[in-house]
């Protein structure tokens, strides 16, 4: 079965930039999306892999999409962006997460 | 602005059937595809199924032979159903739009998820 594959924890210092990898088979060939989520809250849509963000998200997020890997990258990382993040991606119509990174802002 | 609200039992027993709906405040249900995911406390997200305003549904694979999303439009609502639950059916249970203005559809709106124990 189809699986995205990302690193358990980031670290980074603020003000710093922030790269998260997702990683699947012929990830290059599909369309992914990363959602934030905080500790106890819903998870919110940040950026999509064509640097598509909904209204309110800081372009401080980018995604970008090379090969079989997609990469969230938070430029000048700030306090308020320490989070949970999971890619997504449809894989024959069916959706699938990335195991999730936690991001620490040190 | 499209809000979302899941409402429904907080337990379940074992082998039971596990009910939610999701209301749809804001906006019509017409027009987009409504998903259900869940997360283990603990645990990250997995993805249920969705269905359209049409009734229109497509399953996880892994949960197909127990779930059943249904919508009704007269109420701005969809539902789920999870057939003999058990322990591992515990989670925070999120609805969600997927949006298809988002070339390869995103989950741009979600509720605020809410908790089932399944526990005897």
């Amino acid at each position: 079965s189809f699986e995205l594959t990302q690193p358990p924890s980031v670290s980074v210092s603020p003000g710093q930039t922030a790269s998260i990898t997702c990683s699947g088979d012929k990830l290059g060939d599909k369309y992914a999306c990363w959602y934030q989520q905080r500790p106890g809250q819903s998870p919110v849509l940040v950026v999509c892999q064509d640097n598509k963000r909904p209204s309110g998200i800081p372009d401080r997020f980018s995604g970008s999409n090379s090969g079989n890997t997609v990469t969230l990258t938070i430029s000048g990382t700030q306090a308020v962006d320490e989070s949970d993040y999971y890619c997504q991606a449809w894989d024959s119509s069916t959706g699938v997460f990335g195991t999730g990174t936690k991001v620490t802002v040190l | 602005q499209v809000q979302l609200q899941e409402s429904g039992p907080g337990l379940v027993k074992p082998s039971e059937t596990l009910s939610l709906t999701c209301t749809v405040s804001g906006g019509s249900i017409s027009r987009y595809f409504w998903s259900w995911i869940r997360q283990p406390p603990g645990k990250g997200l997995e993805w249920i199924g969705y269905i359209y305003h049409t009734g229109s549904t497509n399953y996880n694979p892994s949960l197909k032979s127990r779930v059943t999303v249904s919508v009704d439009t007269s109420k701005n609502q969809f539902s789920l159903k999870v057939n003999s639950v058990t322990a591992a059916d515990t989670a925070v249970y999120y609805c969600a739009r997927l949006n298809g203005d988002y070339p390869g559809y995103a989950f741009d709106i979600w509720g605020q998820g809410t908790m089932v124990t399944v526990s005897s």
